[in-house]
């Protein structure tokens, strides 16, 4: 069964550093998205992306946050300046087209900001 | 925009016993309920949906009923057993680009 691939598992970085959260969506997926999780709580939404756009987000995506889809294959998350408050489980989705419902969810990476 | 709340937050119950877990959303156009199952450090597992043109839906143990007029949805499990402990969101999908809102999570806890 096709997966939602993403890379690190687990991130470890300083307050302050950039870090580009990795994820390969599956291959006929037109929708992609992040969510994040901090430990003990909720799946929050982030960002969904078509067509090489942003098409919704979150009030958590601020300007510290962008995502790119760079060679059409891999879809990251670039946070730039990375806060304690951002250390959280962030896991990337797809799904085919419009009309189908339901996601594929990666595995998701552990970041974790110190 | 869309907001969904769930109860309860935890629930405890024998082997074998059912459990009903409830959720609530606000925006009428939600068209796509998931349930998900996600035990410690893992991702979030489908175990069974119901789009809003169905009434109820069920898998084996497992069972979901949608009440569109009220806005509340309700995920049902039979006969259950200790790996069934885990936590467990419903959420609500809407909208031209089908983000997932989802509930605060349910932390079920089967007892042998």
């Amino acid at each position: 069964e096709p997966e939602v691939t993403q890379t690190p598992s687990h991130q470890v970085t300083q307050m302050g550093q950039e870090v580009i959260l990795r994820c390969v969506p599956i291959s006929n997926h037109l929708y992609f998205y992040w969510y994040r999780q901090i430990l003990g709580q909720k799946v929050e939404f982030l960002v969904s992306f078509y067509n090489n756009e942003i098409s919704e987000k979150s009030e958590i995506f601020d300007d510290q946050f962008s995502v790119e889809r760079p060679d059409g294959s891999n879809f990251t998350l670039k946070i730039r300046s990375t806060k304690l408050e951002d250390s959280a489980m962030y896991f990337c989705a797809s799904r085919p087209d419009r009309a189908i419902y339901g996601y594929t969810f990666g595995s998701g990476t552990r970041l974790t900001v110190v | 925009g869309e907001n969904v709340e769930q109860h309860p937050s935890t629930l405890s119950v024998q082997e074998g016993d059912s459990a009903v877990i409830k959720c609530t959303y606000s925006d009428s156009a939600s068209n796509y309920f998931p349930w998900y199952k996600q035990e410690l450090g893992k991702r979030p597992q489908l175990i069974i949906d119901i789009r809003s043109n169905v009434g109820e839906k069920k898998d084996q143990r497992i069972a979901v009923t949608l009440n569109k007029t009220a806005k509340h949805f309700s995920l049902h499990i039979t006969e259950t057993q200790p790996e069934d402990s885990a936590v467990y969101f419903c959420a609500a999908q809407g909208g031209s680009q089908g983000n997932l809102i989802f509930g605060k999570g349910t932390k079920l806890s089967v007892k042998p």
